[in-house]
């Protein structure tokens, strides 16, 4: 089966910049998980989907990140404004509902300079 | 709390011999057990999994033991090859009920000397 697409591999961006990051989950997974790894640390959950609803985003800065997930299928993940501390590899991760686990996809390197 | 974690942060073994990676986790209504192994520039890759009515489970070359009673999850690799060199990290769902939530630790670097 195909894998989670993500896009772009890398984005350089100044602070105060907007982004927006795209995941393409495998095909009927109902579960969605965007995360946040920063160098050197585990990957930390930032926003869980079900289907197209949020389950769970505690821990996302919705001062800052917003996701959507349109029709439950893709997602995209944005920040606006970026600030240095965000700069990280964003992960994107699907799963079949209440099975276990998660393919991850290779992930977006965002460098805020 | 939510956490997970491992004893250290890198580990160095030859070629040839068996490695081990350790892990504490907190949460003891975690139901399931994941390690994953990330190369560089590329996302985490699941490499085994044990439920927490199990305290051993065995795959090609990995066995994961789990031991509840002192909230401990080790990964064993044996006859470590050059590509098995990568970033393992355990995780565990800390939602047993309905869709997964899965908490990582924060990694172990294993390295393989030639």
């Amino acid at each position: 089966e195909a894998g989670v697409a993500q896009s772009p591999r890398y984005k350089i961006i100044e602070k105060r910049q907007s982004v927006a990051f795209w995941c393409n989950p495998i095909s009927g997974h109902a579960t969605l998980y965007w995360y946040q790894q920063i160098l050197g640390q585990g990957p930390k959950l930032l926003i869980q989907f079900q289907n197209n609803g949020v389950v769970d985003d505690s821990q996302l800065p919705k001062d800052r990140f917003s996701a959507e997930r349109l029709k439950g299928v893709d997602s995209t993940l944005k920040i606006q404004p970026a600030k240095l501390e965000d700069s990280a590899v964003y992960l994107c991760a699907s799963s079949p509902t209440l099975d276990y686990g998660y393919t991850f996809g290779s992930g977006t390197r965002l460098t805020v300079v | 709390g939510e956490s997970v974690g491992l004893h250290l942060p890198t580990l160095s073994v030859q070629e040839g011999d068996n490695s081990i990676i350790n892990c504490a986790y907190s949460n003891s209504a975690s139901d399931y057990f994941i390690w994953y192994k990330q190369e560089s520039g590329k996302g985490p890759q699941f490499i085994i999994d044990i439920r927490s009515n199990m305290d051993k489970r065995q795959g090609q070359r990995v066995t994961v033991l789990l031991n509840k009673t002192v909230k401990h999850l080790s990964l064993q690799i044996a006859a470590t090859q050059p590509g098995d060199s990568a970033v393992y990290f355990c995780a565990e769902n800390i939602s047993p009920q309905g869709a997964q939530k899965l908490v990582f630790g924060q990694g172990t670097r294993l390295t393989i000397n030639p």
